[in-house]
């Protein structure tokens, strides 16, 4: 069965940390990779996405995601946070067409 | 643009009971997803829908979840009768996709269901 697995449940940084959240999966074929966030308070976010090409992928706020296809990984990472990035982080994937395989998340938290 | 609308946003029950959430997606959408996401969980798909038919229902417990999307728009999660482990985030969530690969889906804000 596909399953996403992510690393860390709960992470805690200091401003100007940098910040590597793993994500696994396990999933034959060609996939789409996600990587969404939810602010406390708002609803899911899309931060990057990976389809086709480049495998080193950017988002929003300065994220940015690898995909090493030879891992079935796809970590996301920031060099530096800042405390608004407190959130719950979701790592998915599907196939084209069909629903998103979601991880468990993993709860950022960053103190100033 | 506007996003994915849902209301309620929240919802008290008690076991037994039957409830129905709403959700209007992102004007133009065709494909339509409900997820149940229980706390300390991701998300889970429960339906999903192109235009007003059903493409997977397979994780929908059948027996006391429906769901409806009559004219390929808005649609309706309706559970009944509740039990206590319904409790939980219903999403929705959009997407454009006609089969094509670089479909991304849009989500809405969720009712938080608690069934007392």
């Amino acid at each position: 069965a596909q399953s996403v697995s992510q690393h860390n449940h709960h992470v805690i940084l200091s401003e100007a940390a940098s910040l590597e959240l793993g994500c696994n999966y396990s999933y034959g074929g060609t996939v789409n990779l996600f990587w969404y966030v939810q602010y406390p308070g708002q609803h899911l976010q899309l931060l990057l996405k990976y389809f086709s090409g480049d495998p080193l992928v950017k988002g929003i706020k300065g994220f940015e995601a690898e995909f090493i296809k030879s891992k079935f990984s796809f970590n996301l990472r920031k060099p530096s946070v800042q405390w608004s990035d407190t959130a719950e982080y979701f790592c998915a994937v599907n196939q084209a067409g069909t629903a998103l395989i979601f991880g468990k998340g993993t709860t950022l938290s960053v103190s100033s | 643009e506007a996003g994915v609308a849902q209301s309620p946003r929240y919802k008290i029950i008690e076991k037994r009971q039957s409830v129905a959430f709403w959700c209007n997606p992102i004007s133009g959408h065709a494909t339509l997803y409900w997820y149940q996401q229980i706390l300390g969980q991701g998300p889970k798909l429960l339906i999903q829908f192109q235009n007003n038919g059903v493409v997977d229902d397979s994780q929908l417990p059948k027996d006391r979840f429906s769901a409806e999307r009559l004219k390929g728009v808005d649609s309706t999660l309706k559970i009944q009768p509740a039990k206590l482990e319904d409790s939980a985030v219903y999403l929705c969530a959009s997407s454009d996709s006609l089969g094509f690969s670089t479909d991304t889906q849009y989500f809405g804000p969720g009712t938080r269901l608690t069934v007392l």
